[in-house]
C-alpha cells in the first residue's frame, strides 16, 4: 500500500515569484510519481511523472519536479508564477509492478495554489 | 491527443432517484477505466476499477449496489448512482487507460442531489 502527503493545503504566493509545493509519500515498493493540475469544477491535467532515470523531471507549463528517493519526496517548483497557474495540483503515486500502465492511483488531499497580482 | 469524455457535467436529481455518469475514451480503447469521487476540498477517492466485458472491482467501503458500474465496449463505461440520497452529493471524476499508454481523465460529473 502507498500514501502520499502534501503538506500545505493552501500556498499563496505573488505573481512572477517562485513557488515549491511539497510532496512526500509512503511504499513499500518503488513507485512512479505524477503531479496534476485541477481547474475548477474541470477534471485532471498531467503536468509531469517521474517513472525512472533522471529525478529532475520536467513538464508542461515551466513546471518541475525532483524525485529525492532517500526523503521520498517529490516537491513541485516552477521559478515564476503566473496568474493562470492558479488551481489545485495533486501529488499521486502508483507501484510500479506491472509495468508502464499508470493505472490505480493514490493520490494526496491536494494543494491550492493562488496566485495574487 | 486522447481525449476522455464525461457526461453529464452536472446534474440536479430528487432524493430517491438514479443518475447514470458515461465516461467515453474518444480514440482509443479503454482497456480500463477508473471511477473516482472528490468531495469539496478533498483529494481523490479511487471508487472502482472497471475492465470491460468484466465486472467491476471495488474499493473497499463503496456500496457495489448502490453505484453500479458497467463497462460493455473498448470506448464506454457507465456510472449508476441509485436511490440516490443528498449525501451522494459530490464530484465525480472518471478515468481511462488503454494499454500501455497514459491515464486520462475526463472533465468531472458534479452531482447534487436534492
Amino acid at each position: 500500500a502507498q500514501s502520499v502527503t502534501q503538506l500545505d493545503s493552501q500556498v499563496p504566493v505573488f505573481e512572477e515569484a517562485p513557488v515549491e509545493l511539497r510532496c512526500n509519500y509512503s511504499s513499500s515498493v518503488s513507485v512512479y510519481l505524477f503531479w496534476y493540475v485541477q481547474y475548477p469544477n474541470q477534471g485532471l491535467q498531467l503536468l509531469l511523472k517521474y517513472l525512472s532515470g533522471s529525478t529532475l523531471v520536467k513538464g508542461i507549463n515551466g513546471f518541475e519536479a525532483e524525485f529525492n528517493k532517500s526523503q521520498t519526496s517529490f516537491h513541485l517548483r516552477k521559478p515564476s508564477v503566473h496568474i493562470s497557474d492558479t488551481a489545485e495540483y495533486f501529488c499521486a503515486v502508483r507501484n510500479n509492478a506491472g509495468g508502464t500502465s499508470y493505472g490505480k492511483l493514490t493520490f494526496g488531499q491536494g494543494t491550492i495554489l493562488t496566485v495574487h497580482p | 491527443g486522447a481525449v476522455v469524455s464525461q457526461h453529464p457535467s452536472r446534474v440536479i436529481c430528487k432524493s430517491g432517484t438514479s443518475v447514470k455518469i458515461e465516461c467515453r475514451s474518444l480514440d482509443f480503447q479503454a482497456t480500463t477505466m477508473f471511477w473516482y469521487r472528490q468531495f469539496p476540498k478533498q483529494s481523490l477517492m479511487l471508487m472502482a476499477t472497471s475492465n470491460e466485458g468484466s465486472k467491476a472491482t471495488y474499493e473497499q467501503g463503496v456500496e457495489k449496489d448502490k453505484f453500479l458500474i458497467n463497462h460493455a465496449s473498448l470506448t464506454l463505461s457507465t456510472l449508476t448512482v441509485t436511490s440516490a440520497h443528498p449525501e451522494d452529493s459530490s464530484f465525480y471524476i472518471c478515468s481511462a487507460q488503454g494499454g500501455p499508454s497514459p491515464l486520462h481523465f475526463g472533465n468531472g460529473t458534479r452531482l447534487t442531489v436534492t
